[in-house]
């Protein structure tokens, strides 16, 4: 079993939709979460950071569940520039930063 | 204003050949990260460093695997007896001190083994 795990792709959305990406991890330890975007062909870049109360930024929404160990999220009025690759990072004890699979996302006109 | 350099862009190996891939973090940049990501899927951590000392090795696939970053600065991972299954894009990223939670990336080194 992968240490952490997304869902799988790809999700193909209308402009204005609202989408969601789930994320579960497996080492009850970890001390913090992200959640990076990759455009393709580039390298990847933080999207925003995911604090155990929930955290907001624009129409972005990042959600933590210690207790289930699960990470999510939610795109609000998906625009065609949220096109890319997401990623879940998680950092292990020990310090190393472990990315998921990814889950590509498609908004579409 | 310099980020993350990494060299050769592209590297073209026969197998069996050895090569070095070159990381320049971004300066005063203390923890170094290196990853092999394959098409379609995400990075897969090989090693990491804080200043000189690397602190985990866990994900070098084989001993044909090596990093250093002797003086805490620039980095190399050398890949001895290419194989074809090492074909990836290697991504370096550096974090500031304080600051591990967010990862610089480099543009990458792809690595083609014929």
């Amino acid at each position: 079993r992968k240490e952490v795990e997304q869902d799988p792709g790809p999700f193909n959305v209308p402009e204005g939709a609202t989408v969601a990406f789930n994320c579960t991890y497996s080492n009850s330890a970890s001390q913090s979460f992200f959640w990076y975007r990759q455009d393709c062909r580039k390298e990847p870049k933080l999207l925003m950071s995911v604090y155990s109360s929930g955290n907001e930024d624009g129409r972005f929404t990042a959600q933590l569940n210690r207790a289930s160990q699960y990470i999510s999220l939610l795109i609000r009025d998906s625009k065609l520039s949220d096109s890319a690759t997401y990623l879940c990072v998680v950092r292990f004890q020990g310090g190393k930063l472990i990315f998921g699979q990814g889950t590509e996302l498609s908004v579409k006109p | 204003g310099a980020g993350v350099s990494q060299s050769p862009r592209y590297k073209v190996a026969k197998r069996g050949q050895d090569v070095a891939l070159r990381c320049d973090p971004i300066s005063g940049h203390v923890s170094l990260f290196w990853y092999q990501q394959a098409l379609g899927q995400g990075p897969e951590f090989l090693t990491y460093f804080q200043n000189e000392a690397q602190l985990d090795k866990s994900g070098l696939p084989s001993d044909r695997f090596f990093a250093e970053r002797p003086e805490g600065s620039v980095s190399t991972l050398k890949i001895q007896r290419t194989q074809q299954e090492d074909s990836a894009v290697y991504l370096c990223a550096s974090s500031p001190p304080g600051g591990v939670e967010k990862l610089f990336f480099g543009s990458g080194t792809q690595l083609s083994v014929l």
